[in-house]
């Protein structure tokens, strides 16, 4: 079964860093790309962040492009996502999600449940 | 401003059948990418309605389905129920932003 559990949200200051975990189990780790998505307080879905299977390629949202640094570690099993130069405007919940190749296309097929982070001071 | 446009609401009463939205562009929805749609129940993580246009996880009740057509896709939902009620959102990936895209969402509320 697969799961993904995210961690390491909290309140943090303006301008400071945070380091998001996403501890993967119940499939082969490497075999899939990861995403980053995030939802602030009453708002819809915002994809922050990509990596490939293995770790190769990288792409970000121009919201946090040169902030946040999206990477994955395949001896824990776990994504993660290193915010700096946080804002107010970055108070979200943040999933991770799983890229499932189905039929020909990718989709977001498993998501965590979501840690939340509050930027405020 | 998303990059897919959605309903901010639409509404039905049980048994009734209602369609949301979604209109992209030739970036999106138009190059052509896939258009996927994913429910939110309140409280809850999203969860993977509808894959590749038009297509059902198993598991999903064959009352939900998809379409696309040009720059637009479309979720229908049929013989509404009262646990359809939740935000509903269609994600794409976008060519000239290179990254992947939801609009921005739409509230169901079943009367």
């Amino acid at each position: 079964q697969v799961h993904l559990v995210e961690s390491g949200g909290g309140v943090v200051q303006p301008g400071r860093s945070l380091r998001l975990s996403c501890a993967a189990s119940g499939f082969t780790f490497t075999d899939y790309a990861l995403h980053w998505v995030r939802q602030a307080p009453g708002k819809g879905l915002e994809w922050l962040a990509f990596i490939s299977y293995d770790a190769v390629r990288q792409q970000y949202a121009d919201s946090v492009k040169g902030r946040f640094i999206i990477s994955r570690d395949s001896s824990r099993n776990t994504l993660y996502l290193q915010m700096s130069s946080l804002r107010v405007e970055d108070t979200a919940v943040y999933y991770c999600t799983r890229e499932d190749p189905l039929g020909g296309s990718y989709a977001f097929g498993y998501w965590g449940q979501g840690t939340l982070v509050i930027v405020s001071s | 401003q998303s990059v897919l446009t959605q309903p901010p609401s639409v509404s039905g009463a049980p048994g009734q059948r209602v369609t949301i939205s979604c209109t992209g562009s030739s970036s999106n929805i138009g190059a052509p990418h896939a258009v996927h749609w994913y429910q939110q129940l309140p409280g809850t993580a999203p969860k993977l309605l509808i894959h590749g246009n038009t297509n059902r996880p198993s598991g999903v009740p064959d009352r939900f389905s998809g379409s696309k057509s040009g720059t637009s896709a479309s979720l229908a939902i049929t013989g509404l129920q009262a646990e359809d009620d939740a935000d509903y959102y269609c994600q794409s990936y976008d060519s000239s932003l290179s990254g992947w895209v939801f609009g921005g969402g739409t509230k169901l509320t079943v009367l």
